[in-house]
């Protein structure tokens, strides 16, 4: 199994509150991914980092920031959560753009 | 742009039974494209993939055959178990592209 840690693993949070979500590899992978999976929607990307600090908007990108200051860690930051980013986020890796995408155990978060 | 349609579910069978989940896909050029699974409270496994018109992936006893003409990548088993039931996701990453386009996904259910 690669390896991909999420944390935390389960959030609770209020509206209008930032939110930070880690992804940690230790795959050395150039590329990281963050996706949002939604019921009825499947999976859809929201940035992507092909690289220490560069970075590209996904499909669903408005209302996150991300960064990537070491290889091995991607940040996704909501800056003030809002009820519709209720979801469970997944990261993913790979070692090249044309590579397979490897998946970590999700984050689910809750915003009230 | 690119996209992925799979039929709903959920998709009901005893054990032991054919399974057949539909997946067409729209894109330009030559993308790849792969099937994903998710068992409950875990992140997505690959399951299979296909680069290239024709290709057939395989794994675990499901298969799916890269269809140019009819657009499709349509997965495939001949006999499934119980611990089949999952959530399936097919996916295509466009020729030249490092991202992945998922469709919805689609729930089995296997009972005994």
């Amino acid at each position: 199994d690669a390896g991909i840690t999420q944390s935390p693993r389960h959030k609770v949070t209020e509206t209008g509150t930032p939110v930070t979500l880690r992804c940690h590899q230790t795959e050395n992978h150039r590329y990281m991914y963050w996706y949002r999976q939604d019921p009825g929607h499947g999976l859809r990307l929201i940035h992507y980092s092909y690289g220490v600090k560069d970075t590209d908007k996904g499909e669903v990108s408005d209302g996150y920031s991300v960064s990537r200051s070491k290889t091995e860690d991607f940040l996704l930051t909501l800056e003030s959560a809002t009820s519709s980013q209720t979801s469970v986020y997944f990261c993913a890796i790979s070692e090249r753009g044309e590579d397979t995408q490897y998946f970590g155990p999700g984050t689910r978060l809750t915003v009230l | 742009g690119n996209s992925v349609t799979q039929m709903e579910g959920p998709v009901t069978l005893s054990e032991e039974a054919f399974l057949t989940i539909n997946c067409t896909y729209t894109a330009t050029g030559y993308p790849s494209l792969f099937w994903y699974v998710q068992y409950p409270g875990e992140g997505l496994q690959l399951l299979l993939k296909a680069t290239k018109a024709d290709d057939k992936g395989s794994n675990k006893g499901f298969e799916a055959t890269y269809r140019k003409e009819t657009t499709s990548f349509h997965l495939e088993k001949g006999s499934v178990q119980v611990s089949d039931s999952a959530v399936y996701f097919c996916a295509l990453r466009g020729s030249g592209y490092s991202t992945l386009t998922f469709g919805k996904g689609t729930m089995l259910l296997v009972s005994p």
